[in-house]
C-alpha cells in the first residue's frame, strides 16, 4: 500500500529562520514520483517540485531545497530565510509509476511570523 | 488560458439532494482526478481517469460517481448528498500517465460544498 506521512501538523517560525518540512513515504514500487505542493491562504494548489525515484540528486531553487533519501524513504523540504509569504499549507504527494493515482500527505501548516 | 475550470465554486445542498460538480480542462490532458480536502485529512483521491471512457476509484469513492465521455470533461456526481460530504472539492489534470513520466497536476480553484 502507498502512504505519505507528514508528521508535522503545524510549524511556526519567525521570519528569516530556516525551516524543514518532513515527508516520509511508503511504497513497494521501484518506480514512483514524489511531489510537493503549496496551498496559500487563497486556497489554490501550486506545484513546487517533482522528483523521480531513480534520481536522488538534491535540488535547490532559490530559497527552497529538497532532500530525497531513498534509504529512509524521505523527501524533505527546506525553506531558507523564511518569509511571511511562505505561510501556507504544504503537501507532499506520491504517484506510482504505472498508474495515475497521486496520494497526498495530510499537509503541514507553516506560519511565518514577522 | 483557462486551465482547469470547476463549477460551481460554492453550493449548499440539503441531505438527499443530488448535484454534479463540473470540471473541464483545455490542455488536452489525459489524466483527470477529483479530490476532497477536509481539515487534518489532506487531499484524498475520490476518483480518477486516465483517458476518455476509463475511470477508476481512489481512496474515498463511496457516494460519488464519475464518467469521462470526452478528454476535456470529468464531472463528479453526488447522487444523494450526506452531511459527511461537506468538503472542498478539487479537480486536477495532468498531461501524462501510465508509466510515462507524469506531469505535475494542475488544479482547479476548488468547489466548496455544504450539505445540511
Amino acid at each position: 500500500a502507498q502512504k505519505v506521512t507528514q508528521a508535522q501538523t503545524e510549524i511556526s517560525v519567525v521570519e528569516k529562520e530556516d525551516v524543514t518540512l518532513d515527508c516520509v513515504y511508503e511504497t513497494r514500487d521501484t518506480t514512483y514520483y514524489l511531489f510537493w505542493y503549496k496551498q496559500p491562504p487563497s486556497g489554490e494548489l501550486v506545484f513546487l517540485i517533482r522528483r523521480n525515484s531513480f534520481d536522488e540528486q538534491n535540488e535547490i531553487s532559490g530559497r527552497y531545497s529538497w532532500n530525497f533519501q531513498k534509504s529512509t524513504s524521505s523527501f524533505n523540504f527546506t525553506i531558507t530565510a523564511s518569509q511571511v509569504v511562505d505561510s501556507a499549507v504544504y503537501f507532499c504527494a506520491l504517484r506510482r509509476g504505472n498508474t495515475g493515482k497521486l496520494i497526498f500527505g495530510q499537509g503541514t501548516t507553516l506560519q511565518v511570523k514577522p | 488560458n483557462a486551465g482547469v475550470t470547476q463549477t460551481p465554486k460554492f453550493q449548499v445542498l440539503k441531505t438527499g439532494q443530488s448535484m454534479t460538480l463540473q470540471c473541464a480542462q483545455d490542455m488536452n490532458h489525459e489524466y483527470m482526478s477529483w479530490y476532497r480536502q477536509d481539515p487534518g485529512m489532506g487531499l484524498r483521491l475520490i476518483h480518477y481517469s486516465v483517458g476518455a471512457g476509463i475511470t477508476d476509484q481512489g481512496e474515498v469513492p463511496n457516494g460519488y460517481n464519475v464518467s469521462r465521455s470526452t478528454t476535456e470533461d470529468f464531472p463528479l456526481r453526488l447522487l444523494s448528498a450526506a452531511p459527511s460530504q461537506t468538503s472542498v472539492y478539487f479537480c486536477a489534470s495532468s498531461y501524462s500517465n501510465l508509466g510515462l513520466v507524469p506531469g505535475e497536476l494542475f488544479f482547479g480553484e476548488g468547489s466548496r460544498l455544504t450539505v445540511l
